[in-house]
């Protein structure tokens, strides 16, 4: 079936550092990908759409300057959470549709938790 | 946006079949209703969805009602490890070909021994 990997699982990083999180699709294109964050026993919350070769579309609310996102490739988006604090933390993850007919549930990756100190 | 309504919590005796509801009497003729469940520290895994018929593969069985206002989600024999939160999400479209997924809060399933 269809595979979304995110690397890495978990980081830690100091205040004021940047942070870059990758999701790949390992044996689909997509040539969209979503971005989610979920903060402890809260539901996931939509952050951006990830559209390859074009400017990603961010959700209301949320800073697309500090959260960057890059979709060079039909199987890579990165984001990279730039001078992370420690409100930052959270856990994201990445999801995407390995076809573009109803027949196809959308793939998410398995997280990655980061915690900014 | 079509939003979705779910009990916040459910137990459910191992073995025996588990029965998740969902609201959505907002959803409009052509949105599809998709369940995923979380593990905790997981990613969200996909399960079933549909959008006016019922639907069934080898995890689940969705059943959506002929007005589309509701569905409920059927585990036939639920184990210890399907403890988990189920979402029920209309998928909406966010303008021409695109669509997202936007989750509720969703409901956690506890499966007891």
């Amino acid at each position: 079936g269809a595979v979304v990997s995110q690397h890495p699982s978990w980081v830690i990083c100091k205040s004021g550092t940047s942070v870059k999180i990758e999701c790949r699709s390992l044996d689909f294109q997509a040539t969209t990908m979503f971005w989610y964050r979920q903060f402890p026993k809260q539901s996931l919350m939509l952050m951006a759409t990830s559209n390859e070769g074009s400017k990603a579309t961010y959700e209301q609310g949320v800073e697309k300057d500090k959260f960057l996102i890059n979709h060079a490739s039909l199987t890579l988006s990165t984001l990279t959470v730039t001078s992370a604090h420690p409100e930052d933390s959270s856990f994201y993850i990445c999801s995407a549709r390995p076809g573009q007919g109803e027949g196809y549930g959308y793939t998410f990756g398995s997280g990655t938790r980061l915690t900014v100190v | 946006d079509a939003k979705t309504t779910q009990p916040p919590s459910m137990d459910c005796a191992e073995g025996r079949a588990a029965n998740l509801p969902c609201n959505h009497s907002t959803i409009s003729g052509n949105e599809y209703v998709y369940w995923y469940r979380q593990i905790h520290s997981q990613g969200p895994q996909y399960i079933i969805h549909g959008l006016k018929n019922n639907e069934t593969n080898e995890m689940a069985s969705l059943i959506i009602t002929e007005d589309r206002k509701s569905s409920t989600l059927i585990l036939p024999h639920a184990t210890l490890r399907d403890t988990a939160v189920y979402y029920c999400i209309v998928r909406v479209n966010s303008g021409g070909s695109n669509y997202k997924l936007t989750f509720g809060k969703g409901t956690l399933l506890t499966v007891n021994p």
